[in-house]
């Protein structure tokens, strides 16, 4: 079962900022916070991933809580390609067993032009 | 550098006939990840594998289905006597280690009729 729980959809506009939530109040300490992104009819494809930091890159920034129980991706201007449905994964420790992505449902973006 | 390479894209096979998805990781990549994929669902883990050796294949299903990475060659995820319940999207990924992001294929879309 998936241990992060996410909207179902949500919707924005083209050229603005999205906040895309996931919570993860199970979390334990060396859980990876992984988000990954599909889009219509393709396989997915890796965003960004944290442990406790705020993390950027090209493609998106990475906000998490203090407490860890939940963090946000950031889009700073969605475009019509950001169009998907987005996944936010814990990822256990390489070293853990259990390293498998486990996937939720997802968000479903929808970007209005 | 080409990504991770899925065929056929499409395939359709009638009951009881076996399906063979062929996977080729990325170059240098010795990990490959095989998930399946229902409409509107979140992937779900399978099997994974290095070469020559399958590391875990508890996501998989302990009749009918197998997965190898040869020495040479691309992976494959073979499903004998297909049922219409195997109709799905089948991902492949893989990655240089375990504690890397996965790069993903295409898929390869199953129906069986």
């Amino acid at each position: 079962d998936a241990k992060t729980t996410q909207p179902n959809s949500m919707e924005s506009n083209e050229e603005e900022p999205v906040h895309l939530p996931c919570n993860h109040s199970t979390i334990s300490g060396t859980d990876y916070i992984h988000w990954y992104r599909q889009l219509p009819s393709q396989g997915p494809e890796y965003v960004i991933h944290g442990l406790t930091s705020n993390v950027n890159n090209r493609m998106a920034s990475l906000a998490i809580a203090e407490d860890r129980k939940s963090s946000t991706l950031i889009l700073h201007r969605a475009t019509l390609r950001d169009a998907a449905v987005y996944y936010c994964i814990l990822r256990a420790h390489p070293m853990d067993s259990n390293y498998q992505l486990i996937w939720g449902a997802g968000t479903k973006l929808i970007i209005k032009p | 550098n080409a990504g991770v390479m899925q065929n056929p894209r499409h395939l359709v096979r009638r009951r009881g006939q076996e399906a063979r998805l062929r996977c080729s990781p990325m170059k240098g990549h010795s990990h490959v990840y095989w998930y399946r994929q229902l409409p509107e669902e979140g992937l779900k883990f399978m099997v994974y594998l290095q070469k020559e050796n399958i590391i875990d294949e508890s996501g998989m299903p302990k009749e009918r289905f197998s997965a190898e990475f040869p020495k040479e060659g691309p992976s494959i995820l073979r499903i004998q006597q297909v049922v219409r319940g195997d109709s799905a999207a089948y991902f492949c990924a893989s990655s240089p280690g375990t504690a890397y992001e996965q790069f993903f294929g295409p898929g390869t879309r199953l129906t069986v009729l």
